[in-house]
């Protein structure tokens, strides 16, 4: 079946040290997403690719950074993990056509739940 | 101001009976898109419903129907027989952009509405 796959589910890292959660994805969709989610909230956008180009959300730290090295693969990038960075990360990808009104529904993977310590 | 302005934190329904979850959206495009997903305890989001801004007629998936009210901005999920596997968190998230080519598909989600289905 066709899906947004992320690894790893859980990830539990220090206070400081780099860390880095990858999605994949066998749907052929042009746009990738990250968000991150705190529990019981509305997950936050961070950045996605549409195709090869890259939008930051302004409000996303410097310290996320993301790469998508193909149209399948995308990486999050937590530079300097903080505590107040534990949180669920979620992948999510979404065909976009140029020049139509067609919006498509985000398929999200399982997410990854990071835990700083 | 919000966008996405879900009034519900918490709502608990009947297994069998029909709930409604609300939602209301602000946007002055003309062209957007407005999708409903519910994410269980387990954390996977899953898409349930989609209504586009000019779609003539509510639209509806097996047990799940949007009312879609344009005039007022809304676009309140219904489900209807409420089973057990419903409970979880919902979010109702729109889409804007002429054409597809602005915010490159960008959605902006509300806060959610726990659902509770009690037998």
């Amino acid at each position: 079946d066709a899906m947004v796959i992320q690894n790893p589910r859980y990830q539990v890292t220090q206070f400081g040290k780099p860390v880095t959660l990858s999605c994949s994805q066998t749907l052929n969709h042009n746009v990738m997403y990250w968000y991150q989610q705190k529990s019981s909230q509305a997950p936050k956008l961070l950045f996605h690719y549409y195709d090869k180009d890259f939008n930051n959300e302004a409000d996303t730290p410097d310290n996320f950074q993301s790469r998508r090295p193909n149209t399948s693969f995308c990486f999050l990038d937590i530079r300097s993990p903080g505590l107040g960075d534990a949180a669920m990360y979620l992948c999510a990808t979404s065909r976009v056509a140029r020049g139509t009104f067609n919006y498509y529904e985000q398929y999200f993977g399982p997410g990854t739940r990071l835990t700083v310590t | 101001a919000q966008k996405i302005t879900q009034t519900q934190p918490g709502m608990f329904v009947q297994e069998k009976e029909a709930v409604t979850l609300d939602c209301t959206y602000d946007t002055s495009d003309p062209s957007y898109g407005l999708f409903w997903y519910k994410q269980p305890s387990s954390g996977e989001m899953i898409f349930l419903i989609y209504q586009g801004s000019y779609d003539q007629q509510n639209a509806t998936e097996g047990r799940y129907s949007l009312n879609f009210q344009k005039a007022r901005k809304s676009a309140n999920l219904v489900i209807s027989a409420s089973q057990l596997g419903d409970s979880a968190m919902y979010f109702c998230a729109m889409r804007e952009g002429l054409r597809g080519d602005t915010n490159a598909g960008k959605s902006t989600f509300g806060d959610g509405t726990t659902l509770t289905v009690k037998p």
